[in-house]
């Protein structure tokens, strides 16, 4: 069983709308919680941390389930700036890091 | 801003050839790693460090060595490239218990 688990998509969407996208996670031990963001042929940039009560950061928000072990990210008015690939990631330990293997949106115009 | 450079973005090595790959970052974070991200496998881990001259295999270190002399400087050794080690190979770095931060990574291609 993976670490952590994504829904691969492709997501295509068009903009102005609300995209959610679901991660779960095998190891209940885990300590932190993040969504990644990476554009094609580039590295992963943090877009935000996951906190236990909910978090928001503009047309973003991210909640974390650790009852049922899961993250969701929702978008709200999509921008096609928006177009990436977004990585779940799950810090168990202090050096343990564990990667989803990312969902794809597509935002049309 | 937190900085983690690589040495190269593109490389092409010909299939035994020795192979360097270097890591550098600007915030003294204790924690490097290196991954290698393929299509439909995502990030796997290949080495971390925690400190210096200190290494703990990943999920796929056959074929990968790691050298840790400096805090700031964290090296990724290919002993004998093969054609399967063809990847994107990115470099990150953080410190405990935070995000980790990415280099722009190397596109390798083994030839």
């Amino acid at each position: 069983r993976k670490e952590v688990e994504q829904d691969p998509g492709p997501f295509n969407v068009p903009e102005g709308a609300t995209v959610a996208f679901n991660c779960t996670y095998s190891n209940s031990a885990s300590q932190s919680f993040f969504w990644y963001r990476q554009d094609c042929r580039k590295e992963p940039k943090l877009l935000m941390s996951v906190y236990s009560s909910g978090n928001e950061d503009g047309r973003f928000t991210a909640q974390l389930n650790r009852a049922s072990q899961y993250i969701s990210l929702l978008i709200r008015d999509s921008k096609l700036s928006d177009s990436a690939t977004y990585l779940c990631v799950v810090r168990v330990t202090g050096n343990q890091f564990y990667f989803g293997t990312g969902t794809s949106l597509t935002v049309i115009p | 801003d937190v900085k983690v450079t690589q040495s190269s973005r593109y490389l092409v090595k010909r299939t035994g050839e020795k192979v360097f790959l270097e890591c550098v970052q600007d915030m003294d974070h204790e924690n490097m790693f290196w991954y290698r991200q393929d299509p439909g496998l995502g990030l796997r881990l290949i080495y971390f460090s925690y400190d210096v001259k200190m290494k703990e295999k990943g999920d796929i270190p056959e074929g990968y060595s790691v050298s840790r002399e400096k805090k700031e400087r964290f090296s990724l050794i290919l002993e004998s490239a093969s054609t399967n080690q063809t990847s994107m190979y990115l470099c990150a770095s953080s410190t405990t218990p935070y995000e980790q931060y990415f280099g722009p990574g190397t596109r390798l291609t083994v030839t």
